[in-house]
C-alpha cells in the first residue's frame, strides 16, 4: 500500500461539463502520474508530475490538464468533458530506488 | 524505450508453477524488465524487475536469458488470486520522466482449481 487515494471513485457526468478527479498520497513522493485504461487500449499515460507546479504531457493528453500546488496532491481536469472519455482513470506513484510506480484504486468516469 | 511481446492468453492449474514469457529483442544495454499485474478492476500492482541477473521476491521470480531478449516470470504455486492480467515492461531504471511506463495488452492468466 502505497498510502493512494482518489476521489471520487465513481461518476456519472454530461458532455460539456467540466470534471476534476483528484489524486492524494501521503508519502510525499515526487512523480505522479495519471493513467486513462480503456478496453483494448490497456493503460495509456495522460499527464504526469515530477514535483511541485512541474508537470508534463503523456501520450493522450488532449482534453486534459493537470495541476499540482502540493506535493501531495495531483488533480486531473477535463475542462469539456466528452464521451470519449469515458474510462477508468488510475492516479500512480513512483517510489523506490529504480521508481517503481504503485497505483491507486481507480475512478470511473462515465459522460453520458 | 523497447516494446516487448507476450501470448495472449495461458492456463494454469492452481498449486502448479506458472510460467509467463516475454519477448524484448530489441531491448538496449540500460533497459530494465519491469512485471505489473492487474487484477480485475484494481489498479496494477508491481510485481518485479530486473537488469540481466535473475531476480526472486515474494512474489515471484524473473528468470532472464543471456542475450537479454525474452524473459519468464514465474509465480511457483500459481492460486486463484493470481488470476490477472501480467504486463511485461521495458524500460530504463531511470530517466528525467521518472519511470513512465508503456503498457502492453499483456497476458491474461487464468489459474484454474
Amino acid at each position: 500500500d502505497a498510502g493512494i487515494t482518489q476521489s471520487p471513485r465513481h461518476k456519472v457526468t454530461e458532455t460539456g461539463t467540466p470534471v476534476t478527479l483528484r489524486c492524494h498520497q501521503t508519502e510525499n513522493h515526487r512523480y505522479m502520474y495519471w493513467y486513462r485504461q480503456d478496453p483494448g487500449h490497456g493503460l495509456r499515460l495522460i499527464h504526469y508530475s515530477y514535483g511541485v507546479k512541474d508537470t508534463d504531457k503523456g501520450e493522450v493528453s488532449d482534453g486534459y490538464s493537470v495541476s499540482r500546488s502540493k506535493t501531495e496532491d495531483f488533480l486531473l481536469t477535463l475542462e469539456s468533458a466528452t464521451s470519449s472519455q469515458t474510462s477508468v482513470y488510475f492516479c500512480a506513484i513512483s517510489r523506490g530506488h529504480s521508481y517503481e510506480q504503485y497505483f491507486g484504486p481507480g475512478t470511473r468516469l462515465t459522460v453520458t | 524505450d523497447a516494446k516487448t511481446t507476450q501470448p495472449t492468453s495461458m492456463d494454469c492449474a492452481e498449486g502448479r508453477a506458472a510460467n509467463l514469457p516475454c519477448n524484448h529483442s530489441t531491448i538496449s544495454g540500460n533497459e530494465y524488465v519491469y512485471w505489473y499485474r492487474q487484477i480485475h478492476s484494481q489498479g496494477p500492482q508491481y510485481i518485479i524487475h530486473g537488469l540481466k541477473n535473475n531476480e526472486t521476491n515474494e512474489m515471484a521470480s524473473l528468470i532472464i536469458t543471456e542475450d537479454r531478449k525474452s524473459s519468464t516470470l514465474i509465480l511457483p504455486h500459481a492460486t486463484l488470486r493470481d488470476t490477472a492480467v501480467y504486463y511485461c515492461i521495458v524500460r530504463r531504471e531511470q530517466s528525467n520522466q521518472g519511470g513512465k511506463l508503456i503498457f502492453g495488452q499483456g497476458t491474461e492468466l487464468s489459474v484454474k482449481p
